[in-house]
């Protein structure tokens, strides 16, 4: 079964509202990544969190990651109508080559 | 200066068809994936390769054959079509190695349809 499970499946919010999304998973991880998927497009990295840390930013982002729960938030801060598109949790299993996503969230940002 | 690209981006065939995706990447990595998405927006890995030695084989049909003729370029072929291999299929690549993993880079994508 897949390793992440993305909560909520559909968010949608106000433009200048906040959005937090939520990731869980399975077993221990290495690190943890965040995507974005735009309509039809491919998936764009937004942000790597090693197991060893427990918050990163990035601009209007913040990730946090709690090793002990197994899960990690994605808050999108002042959000904007061009933040719609869908996120991806993924993470990157110990001694593997590979990232397991979660199932994603679809974020819509009503202007 | 594109840095994953694809071709084609889209692609409409008959069942028991066979096909060719190519990827390449500009960006100098050693680490190629192929990605499957499904109608739900589910992304599995399928596929990857490493200095061109194939590294991760996932559970997915002998109809499905990834080639890697250099460390740039990843493609896959698929023989005898079926309506189930209808998907989005994503190349991507990676600095990773199995104890340094990095983010990855994703092409656009390629739109499989089979009828």
């Amino acid at each position: 079964s897949q390793q992440g499970e993305e909560d909520p499946q559909a968010l949608s919010i106000q433009e200048g509202e906040n959005a937090t999304m939520n990731c869980s998973y399975k077993t221990s991880i290495n690190n943890l990544q965040w995507y974005r998927q735009n309509s039809g497009r491919g998936l764009v990295h937004l942000i790597l969190i090693r197991s060893n840390e427990r918050e990163k930013h990035s601009g209007r982002l913040r990730v946090t990651l709690d090793t002990s729960k197994k899960s990690s938030s994605l808050l999108i801060t002042a959000s904007r109508a061009a933040d719609t598109a869908s996120y991806f949790c993924a993470t990157w299993m110990d001694s593997s080559y590979k990232l397991i996503f979660g199932s994603g969230t679809r974020l819509l940002v009503r202007p | 200066d594109t840095a994953v690209s694809q071709t084609p981006k889209y692609l409409v065939t008959q069942m028991g068809n066979d096909k060719s995706i190519k990827c390449e990447q500009n960006l100098g990595h050693d680490t190629m994936y192929w990605y499957k998405q499904d109608s739900k927006k589910f992304l599995k890995i399928m596929f990857s390769y490493n200095n061109k030695e194939l590294i991760i084989n996932e559970t997915v049909p002998n109809r499905f054959s990834p080639k890697s003729p250099d460390k740039a370029h990843l493609n896959l072929h698929i023989n005898s079509l079926e309506l189930g291999d209808s998907a989005v299929y994503f190349c991507a690549s990676s600095q990773s190695t199995r104890d340094r993993p990095y983010e990855q880079y994703f092409g656009p994508g390629t739109r499989l349809t089979v009828t």
